[in-house]
C-alpha cells in the first residue's frame, strides 16, 4: 500500500496571497498524482491529475508540480472561494488520499 | 454526468448493506468505477474500484473480504454490497467515476455524487 503525507495539516492565508501545499508518496508514484478541493457539504472536486495537468475548468491560478514521491499544488493569489480542505491522491497503484490541508483565512 | 448513491441507514454491527449508485449523463460501459468513503469530519478513504470490463476490481484493505463491488451495464448502475459490517464503516459513502483513458481502475476521479450515509451502531 502506497501512503501518502501532506503537509501542513492547516494553513492560514490572507486573500491574495499565495499557498503552498505538500504531499509526499512512500513510494515513486511516477505523475499519477491528483488534487482536489473540498468545500463544507460538497463532494471533492477533481483540479489536477497527472501531477501538473489543470482538470476541465479549473482556474489558471491553481497549478501542481513535482514527479516521484514529492508534490506541491500551489495557488497563486487565493480567492474567497478557494477557502478549503485539500486533498492530494495517488494512483500508480490503488488509489490513496493523503489527510487533507486545511487553508483557512487568516 | 450525474451519480445518484441510494441504500446508506443506519445497520447493526454485523449485519449487511447494499449501495446504488445510478449513472446518467455518460457512456457507463466506457468508464472504472469506485466507491469512496468520508468518515464523519474526517478525511477521505478509497474503498473500491471496478474497470470498465469488471476485469479489474480492487479493495481498500480496511473493507477487503466484506465488501463486494460491481457493476450492471443494462441498469447504468454500480453497487457496493456491505457485509459484516463495523461501527468504523461509519461513512458518507460516495460514487466516484474514472476520467476517460483510464482502462483500469487505477486512475483519479473527474465526477462525484453527493454521497449516501451509512451508520453502523454497535
Amino acid at each position: 500500500e502506497i501512503v501518502v503525507t501532506q503537509s501542513p495539516a492547516a494553513l492560514s492565508v490572507s486573500p491574495g496571497e499565495r499557498a503552498t501545499l505538500s504531499c509526499r508518496a512512500s513510494q515513486s508514484v511516477g505523475s499519477n498524482f491528483a488534487w482536489y478541493q473540498q468545500t463544507p457539504g460538497q463532494p471533492p472536486r477533481l483540479l489536477i491529475h497527472t501531477a501538473s495537468t489543470r482538470a476541465t475548468g479549473v482556474p489558471a491560478r491553481f497549478s501542481g508540480s513535482g514527479s516521484g514521491t514529492e508534490f506541491t499544488l500551489t495557488i497563486s493569489s487565493l480567492q474567497s472561494e478557494d477557502f478549503a480542505v485539500y486533498y492530494c491522491q495517488q494512483y500508480n497503484d490503488w488509489p490513496s488520499f493523503g489527510p487533507g490541508t486545511k487553508v483557512d483565512v487568516k | 454526468v450525474q451519480l445518484v448513491e441510494s441504500g446508506g441507514g443506519l445497520v447493526q454491527s454485523g449485519r449487511s448493506l447494499r449501495l446504488s449508485c445510478a449513472a446518467s449523463g455518460f457512456t457507463f460501459d466506457d468508464y472504472a468505477m469506485h466507491w469512496v468513503r468520508q468518515s464523519p469530519g474526517k478525511g477521505l478513504e478509497w474503498v473500491a474500484g471496478i474497470s470498465w470490463s469488471s476485469t479489474h476490481i480492487g479493495y481498500a484493505d480496511s473493507v477487503a473480504g466484506r465488501f463486494t463491488i460491481s457493476r450492471d451495464s443494462a441498469k447504468k448502475s454500480l453497487y457496493l454490497q456491505m457485509s459484516r459490517l463495523r461501527p468504523e464503516d461509519t461513512a458518507l459513502y460516495y460514487c466516484a467515476k474514472s476520467p476517460p483513458g483510464y482502462s483500469s481502475s487505477w486512475s483519479p476521479f473527474d465526477s462525484w455524487g453527493q454521497g449516501t450515509l451509512v451508520t453502523v451502531s454497535s
